[in-house]
């Protein structure tokens, strides 16, 4: 079975401290992907980025970035410089392995999350 | 373009009542999804379908109920509420990308329920 764990329940930081948020996850599948998902205090779900477990290359976006470690099953996530906008609530997810043909049925299993504060 | 829409946001049932919970999509997503998201926990798939007349079970459907008769719409029956069903409810649409794989998930604004 599949599981995402985010050992972080909450984060509290000052405005301009870089910020890490864990995911760990486990499958048997050798094909899949994983997702960051950001929950504002607005309740949307809000897409963040999807990688695929064949590409390792980890990513920067702005003031985001994302170290995906297929040695360790994990797939963290860095904010640097954090900003008050910040503050959400941001899960980690894992899809299904791929079907037949390259599609999935895009089945997430979450993490718990994590509450990240950012203090002015 | 809307995206999904959810109805209602907020509602509060008694116990043994029913109702549905609406989702509708104007983006010509194939496959849709029904999730609960309680306190401190993340998001528990209920059901999902794949296309019109097609739906399967996820991790928690016991309590409830789905039909996808149109492309567009996606409701959640809940049958005889228990207080274990106070949650918020998201549905979520995604397009069936044949080359890329794994879809991304586009989810409405969550519907706030409460079973006293």
């Amino acid at each position: 079975a599949q599981k995402v764990t985010q050992a972080q329940t909450e984060i509290s930081v000052v405005e301009k401290e870089d910020v890490t948020l864990d995911c760990v996850y486990e499958t048997r599948d050798t094909t899949y992907y994983l997702f960051w998902y950001k929950q504002p205090p607005s309740g949307e779900l809000v897409f963040l980025i999807r990688r695929n477990s064949f590409d390792e290359q980890n990513e920067i976006s702005g003031r985001y970035s994302w170290n995906f470690q297929k040695s360790t099953s994990s797939f963290n996530f860095t904010i640097t410089a954090s900003q008050v906008v910040d503050s959400a609530v941001y899960f980690c997810a894992l899809s299904e392995a791929l079907l037949a043909g390259g599609t999935s049925y895009g089945k997430l299993t979450f993490g718990q999350g994590t509450i990240l504060t950012v203090h002015p | 373009n809307a995206g999904v829409t959810q109805t209602p946001k907020f509602r509060i049932l008694k116990i043994g009542q029913s109702m549905t919970l609406q989702c509708a999509q104007d983006m010509n997503h194939n496959y849709m999804y029904w999730y609960r998201q309680d306190p401190g926990m993340g998001l528990k798939l209920i059901y999902y379908s794949v296309g019109a007349g097609i739906t399967d079970k996820g991790e928690v459907p016991n309590g409830y109920n789905v039909s996808r008769s149109t492309t567009e719409d996606f409701p959640l029956r809940l049958e005889l509420a228990a207080p274990s069903q106070t949650s918020v409810y998201f549905c979520a649409s995604s397009w069936r990308g044949a080359l890329s794989g794994a879809n991304v998930l586009t989810f409405g604004a969550g519907s706030r329920l409460t079973v006293l």
